[in-house]
Order: structure tokens, then C-alpha cells, then sequence
């Protein structure tokens, strides 16, 4: 079974405030967690990936991962209005010769100046 | 440039009149993949291949149809298109056979009355 949840939001937070989106999946077996950003008109842009349970730093960009808990999120810090996008959480699965990345719904974030 | 390309960015057409979305990618990927995006719905995977002449069908396969001749070219076909197949579509390739880190076509836009 595969499963990527999101909040579908809108998430509104202030200009340079830190933004917290949030990603449960249903597979305990999941490796890799991808976070794209997509642009409203535009096609999906990979922006963070991880592995290892802990956190990931990229820029104002930080990703979490719990496995245990089966909990990936993304914060964005000092979030400015380019930001601005829905963010899609990302999870492979594999199983039986079958590759796919399965996709949460997406949370669309609002930054407001 | 790396990219993805997809043909035609934008389609209005009638139902039954067969057509198809060109999907090409210089990047020397292994991986390739259609979505379709439908508000509420999220991505959707329709089919994906694994290598040349290696297809198989993702989530949502039910209308279409693939080929995967040679490696850089993706083209997903629509024999008789009906009204429920209007929608977003993306072209995705990826590096790892497996389909992670995937990177997306600018879209095509069907639209079928």
C-alpha cells in the first residue's frame, strides 16, 4: 500500500517567518524522501532529499526525517513571498520489478509580506 | 541544456480523435515517466519505463498507452480520447533506474470535448 499525506492547507505565515510543512507515508520500508516545490502554472522542481533519520540543511531549506515516527517535514526559514508555491512530498516504492514515486497531494504555502 | 521537452504545450481536441504528447530528454536518463495533475487528485503516475523497450503501467494507466523506442524519448498516446482525460500532463526522467531525484517536462495542458 502506498500512501504520502499532506496537509493541503493553504499555510499562511508572515514574511521571515519559518514555514513547517509536514509529510506522513505508510510504508516502513521507504528510504528516500523527496520535497519538490511547484510554482502555480509550472511543473514540479526538486528542491531537498534525504536518507538518514535526523536533519538535513540546504540553504534556508531544512529536512526532517523520523522513521520510526514514518514523518518527513520541511522547514523554510526567514520564508520569503518567492516561496510562495505548493510543496509536494515524494516517496519511492519499489516492490515485485515495480519503481514509482508516489506523491502527497501537496500543502500550498502563502507568505505574506 | 539538461531538460525534458514535451509536444504540444497545449491541446484543445474532440473526443475519439487519437493523439499524442512527445516527451523528450538529453540528459541520458534510464528513467522515464507520465503524471497527469488534476486539482484535488495531486500527481498521478500513468506509465513508467525502466529502460528502453521496459514499460510498465503506474496508478492511473487505464486510456493510455506508451512506447519507449529509444532512450531519450517517452511518447504517451491517447487512442481515443474522452472528456475525463482532460487534464495536466508531465513528462519526468531520471537518472536512477529506480526513478528517484526525477526531473519534469513543462507540461502539456489537454483539454478534450
Amino acid at each position: 500500500q502506498k500512501e504520502v499525506e499532506q496537509n493541503s492547507g493553504p499555510l499562511s505565515v508572515p514574511e521571515g517567518a519559518i514555514a513547517s510543512l509536514n509529510c506522513t507515508y505508510s510504508d516502513r520500508g521507504s528510504q528516500s524522501f523527496f520535497w519538490y516545490r511547484q510554482y502555480s502554472g509550472k511543473s514540479p522542481e526538486l528542491i531537498m532529499f534525504i536518507y538518514s533519520n535526523g536533519d538535513k540543511e540546504d540553504g534556508r531549506f531544512t529536512a526532517q526525517l523520523n522513521k520510526a515516527s514514518q514523518y518527513v517535514s520541511l522547514l523554510i526559514r526567514d520564508s520569503q513571498p518567492s516561496d510562495s508555491a505548493t510543496y509536494l512530498c515524494a516517496v519511492p516504492y519499489s516492490g515485485a520489478g515495480s519503481y514509482q514515486l508516489t506523491f502527497g497531494k501537496g500543502t500550498k504555502l502563502s507568505v505574506i509580506p | 541544456e539538461a531538460q525534458v521537452t514535451q509536444n504540444p504545450r497545449y491541446l484543445i481536441t474532440v473526443t475519439g480523435k487519437k493523439l499524442t504528447v512527445t516527451c523528450s530528454q538529453n540528459m541520458n536518463h534510464e528513467y522515464m515517466s507520465w503524471y497527469r495533475q488534476d486539482p484535488g487528485l495531486g500527481l498521478r503516475q500513468i506509465y513508467y519505463s525502466m529502460n528502453v523497450e521496459v514499460t510498465d503501467k503506474g496508478d492511473v494507466p487505464e486510456g493510455y498507452k506508451v512506447s519507449r523506442k529509444e532512450k531519450r524519448n517517452f511518447p504517451l498516446i491517447l487512442e481515443s480520447p474522452s472528456p475525463n482525460q482532460t487534464s495536466l500532463y508531465f513528462c519526468a526522467s531520471s537518472f536512477a533506474p529506480s526513478g528517484e531525484e526525477q526531473y519534469f517536462g513543462p507540461g502539456t495542458r489537454l483539454t478534450v470535448t
